[in-house]
């Protein structure tokens, strides 16, 4: 099974509107953190924002905030007021801490995000 | 505060030769990861390295091969370049590679091997 499973291929959103790119996810650690990074056609892979396994509130880093249903197993970015600049490939991540695999993140396929003027 | 630097940023192989990459992690990180980036496999870990010794690796032929320095720069190799090895590689800086919210990465190294 994918551990990252991204959905959205692409999206479209209008300017100053809203939008929300989903991440499900699966791991049986019981403790692990999700990230949301922002990749434009320069190659940069820019982190956005994080979210523990533990933590009790939803992250939010200005515009963007995580929508996190751990019952759920879903770790979805909101991203409110879009801009042009938003236009970019969004990759969820996981890193899973007590697995084999700690220490490194595992990427979703991505989602393509065009902002619409 | 610097962030993660990596050189060269555009390069050009053929096939058979051999690539090293250079990362620079964010002052007093000392955990250095690298992932290789292609259309068909997405993003993908190479390996991990923390005060100078791999402990991750990812599934990878030996062709690829890391070190890391006692400043916490870290390089890659890889020998015997084949065309498919064309990708972007992007190196991750966190400051144990453990549990915490703080991974950045550099703007990566764009390989084509001809």
């Amino acid at each position: 099974a994918q551990k990252i499973t991204q959905t959205q291929p692409g999206m479209f959103v209008q300017e100053k509107e809203a939008v929300t790119l989903d991440c499900t996810y699966d791991t049986s650690d019981p403790s692990y953190g999700l990230f949301w990074y922002k990749q434009p056609s320069s190659g940069e892979m820019i982190f956005l924002i994080y979210q523990g396994s533990y933590d009790q509130q939803n992250a939010t880093e200005g515009r963007y905030s995580l929508n996190f249903q751990k019952a759920r197993k879903s770790a979805n970015l909101v991203i409110s007021a879009s801009q042009l600049g938003d236009s970019a490939m969004y990759f969820c991540a996981m890193r899973e801490d007590f697995s084999g695999s700690a220490r490194q993140l595992t990427f979703g396929s991505g989602t393509q995000l065009t902002v619409l003027p | 505060k610097a962030g993660v630097t990596q050189t060269p940023r555009y390069l050009i192989k053929t096939r058979g030769q051999q690539v090293t990459l250079s990362c620079s992690p964010i002052s007093g990180h000392r955990s250095v990861s690298w992932y290789q980036q292609t259309p068909g496999q997405g993003l993908q870990f190479l390996f991990e390295y923390f005060s100078e010794t791999q402990r991750n690796k990812g599934n990878f032929p030996g062709r690829f091969s890391g070190r890391q320095f006692s400043n916490s720069r870290s390089e890659m190799n890889v020998s015997t370049l084949e065309l498919g090895d064309s990708a972007l590689y992007l190196c991750a800086s966190s400051p144990n590679g453990g549990s915490g919210n703080t991974i950045y990465f550099g703007e990566g190294s764009w390989l084509t091997v001809v």
